[in-house]
């Protein structure tokens, strides 16, 4: 069974462009989080959504935004990057919401380099 | 603010000894504490995890002790490797969402 996809793995911006990254989950799971990881401040909970709707959303910015497609795959958006957008971004999948088992699927990453 | 706090930051074991991984909490309302491990580029991967209606839960080398009344839970890895060498987030889920801690980078030395 294959894990949860993320693309790009690297990529470099410079202030004030924007990103999209993709992930794809485990065949089946429906939902999809995304986290971002720095060093100081660990993983970071930006938003989950479950059959393409939002249902969770943590303490970012509206600059950072994210949709789930009917085939359960997901992207976020990034406007306006700023250098502190620097990190790893994660996305994890689950069969159900993530808090109801706390089992998540992490994918390898994204890490974003804001110049 | 952080909702689970762990702590330490890092770890330095010598082979065969025993890890130690605090972390706490302030929501009562959060019914399962899982741990996860982060190796070097790689996605956090579940470890073991555990519900408050116990106080222990033990797989091979890694156990998870639960206080609910102190309302702390920790990991401890015994006779650690240096595979083991990765960091370990603790996390706590109130039903709705799931809190990390900002993670402990546990390092074995031969």
């Amino acid at each position: 069974k294959a894990g949860v996809t993320q693309t790009p793995r690297y990529l470099i911006k410079t202030r004030g462009q924007q990103v999209t990254l993709s992930c794809s989950p485990i065949s089946g799971h429906r939902s999809v989080s995304w986290y971002q990881q720095t060093p100081g401040q660990g993983l970071q909970f930006l938003f989950e959504y479950f059959s393409e709707t939002q249902r969770n959303k943590g303490n970012f910015p509206g600059r950072f935004s994210g949709r789930q497609f009917s085939n359960s795959r997901s992207e976020m958006n990034v406007s306006t990057l700023e250098l502190g957008d620097s990190a790893l971004y994660l996305c994890a999948s689950s069969l159900s919401l993530a808090g109801h088992t706390g089992e998540l699927f992490f994918g390898e990453g994204s890490r974003l380099t804001v110049l | 603010q952080q909702q689970v706090k762990q702590s330490p930051q890092s770890l330095i074991v010598q082979k065969g000894g025993i890890s130690i991984i605090n972390c706490a909490y302030e929501n009562t309302a959060f019914d399962y504490f899982p741990w996860y491990q982060q190796f070097p580029g790689k996605g956090p991967a579940l470890l073991i995890a555990i519900r408050p209606d116990v106080s222990e839960k033990k797989e091979g080398r890694f156990t998870i002790s639960f206080n609910k009344s102190a309302k702390q839970f920790s990991l401890h890895i015994m006779d650690s490797q240096p595979g083991d060498s990765a960091t370990y987030f603790c996390a706590a889920s109130p039903a709705n969402n799931l809190f990390f801690g900002t993670g402990t980078r546990l390092t074995v030395i031969p």
